[in-house]
Order: structure tokens, then C-alpha cells, then sequence
């Protein structure tokens, strides 16, 4: 079974960047497409992004002027990059593997999440 | 985006107990919706895809239904493991949307 693991720093000062790294064990990240997912605090889950082991990206248009999604596959990770953070920002962020089920698209491996709270 | 809505926001039921969730797409999406369960600290987990095909290992009390934009979660007899929150998602556009939970609680 694949495992994910969220890591990066849980405090954020507002209009810095924010850079998450999510490490991919028992498993490869070639092949995969890979997505950033973060809920914030009494809010529904949203889907930042997603990112081919090839590199190709795709991004929510609600952030896709902030967002980078980088993968490393020598290293079996991916990285998230977030600019000009304001408290909105502030919320539990996962990373998740994304697979298809008889042509159904699905989030079927997750990390644990880490909490990043933007605040000065 | 198509949004999806979820009802309840929470409940309170006991063990044994038959709970339904539902969730509702603002536009058609076929069968393009999968169910998760989230329990606080741990990684969120795949119970449903296609609106209605139950992942491996989930116990078969967990019963996904409903196509375009209607769909159902059902457990059909509570255990204390279940106590948790549930979203859904539609994967039938990019952005991938979300409801925005379902909280079952111990009555």
C-alpha cells in the first residue's frame, strides 16, 4: 500500500510563500497523476491542483496564479509552492493520489495532512 | 465549478443504526462521484467511485447510489468504527469539487 507524507513548515507569515513536500514510500510516483488538497478550518475540502510524473500540470483556476506544483521522481516526491499568503490560505493540506476505477476518476491514496496556519 | 451539496451537516445516530447521506450535484455528472471518510489525524480514505462501486476492503454495510445529480451513502447498520466524516466528490470536471461534509456522531 502506498504512503504518503505531507511535510513543511505549520506557521506562515501573510505575503510569504508557502512550500509543502510530499514524500511517496512503498510506492513510485512515475505513472501517477498526483494532487494538492487542503480544507480549511470549517470549510469543505478543494482540489489545488495535480501534477503528471511527466510534469504535466493542471491547476484550479481559483489559484492559479499563486500555485506551482513541482514532482521529483529521483526522489520519489512532490512539492507544493503557494505565493502571497493571506489568512484564507490558512487550512490542513494533503497530498493524494488520484487513480482510475473502471474510467472513474478518484483520490485513492492520501497523506495525513499538515496544518499550515498563515498568521504574522 | 459544480458544487456539490451535502445533507445533513451532521447527525447523531447508535450503533446498529441504518444512516443515509446525501449529496447533490448542481449539474449532471453521470456517475462521476466518489465517497471519502475522514477521521481527524489520519489520511482521508476511498470508500466509493462511480457512485456506486465499493472499494476493496470496505465493509460491505457501505452502500453508494444514485446517478446525475442525486447521490446516497448509506450504512446500513452503524459500527463504532464508522463514527467519522464523509465527503463526496465529483470527478466529472476539473475543478474537482467537494461537498462539504457529513459528521456522524455517537447518539
Amino acid at each position: 500500500q502506498v504512503q504518503l507524507q505531507e511535510s513543511g513548515p505549520g506557521l506562515v507569515k501573510p505575503w510569504e510563500t508557502l512550500s509543502l513536500t510530499c514524500t511517496v514510500s512503498r510506492g513510485s510516483v512515475s505513472g501517477y497523476y498526483w494532487s494538492w488538497i487542503r480544507q480549511p478550518p470549517g470549510k469543505e475540502l478543494e482540489w489545488i491542483g495535480y501534477i503528471y510524473s511527466s510534469g504535466t500540470t493542471k491547476y484550479n483556476p481559483s489559484l492559479k496564479s499563486r500555485v506551482t506544483i513541482y514532482v521529483d521522481t529521483s526522489k520519489n516526491q512532490l512539492s507544493l509552492k503557494l505565493t502571497s499568503l493571506t489568512a484564507a490560505d490558512t487550512a490542513v493540506y494533503y497530498c493524494a493520489r488520484r487513480e482510475a476505477f473502471a474510467g472513474y476518476l478518484a483520490f485513492d491514496s492520501w497523506g495525513q495532512g499538515t496544518l499550515v496556519t498563515v498568521s504574522s | 465549478d459544480i458544487e456539490m451539496t451535502q445533507s445533513p451537516s451532521s447527525l447523531s445516530a447508535s450503533v446498529g443504526d441504518r444512516v443515509t447521506i446525501t449529496c447533490r450535484a448542481r449539474q449532471n455528472i453521470g456517475n462521476y462521484l466518489n465517497w471519502y471518510q475522514l477521521k481527524s489525524g489520519t489520511a482521508p480514505k476511498l470508500l466509493i467511485s462511480g457512485a456506486s462501486s465499493l472499494q476493496s476492503g470496505v465493509p460491505w454495510r457501505f452502500r453508494g447510489g444514485g446517478s446525475g445529480t442525486d447521490f446516497t451513502l448509506t450504512i446500513s447498520s452503524l459500527q463504532l468504527e464508522d463514527f467519522a466524516t464523509y465527503f463526496c466528490q465529483q470527478s466529472n470536471s476539473v475543478p474537482w469539487t467537494f461537498g462539504q461534509g457529513t459528521k456522524v456522531e455517537i447518539k
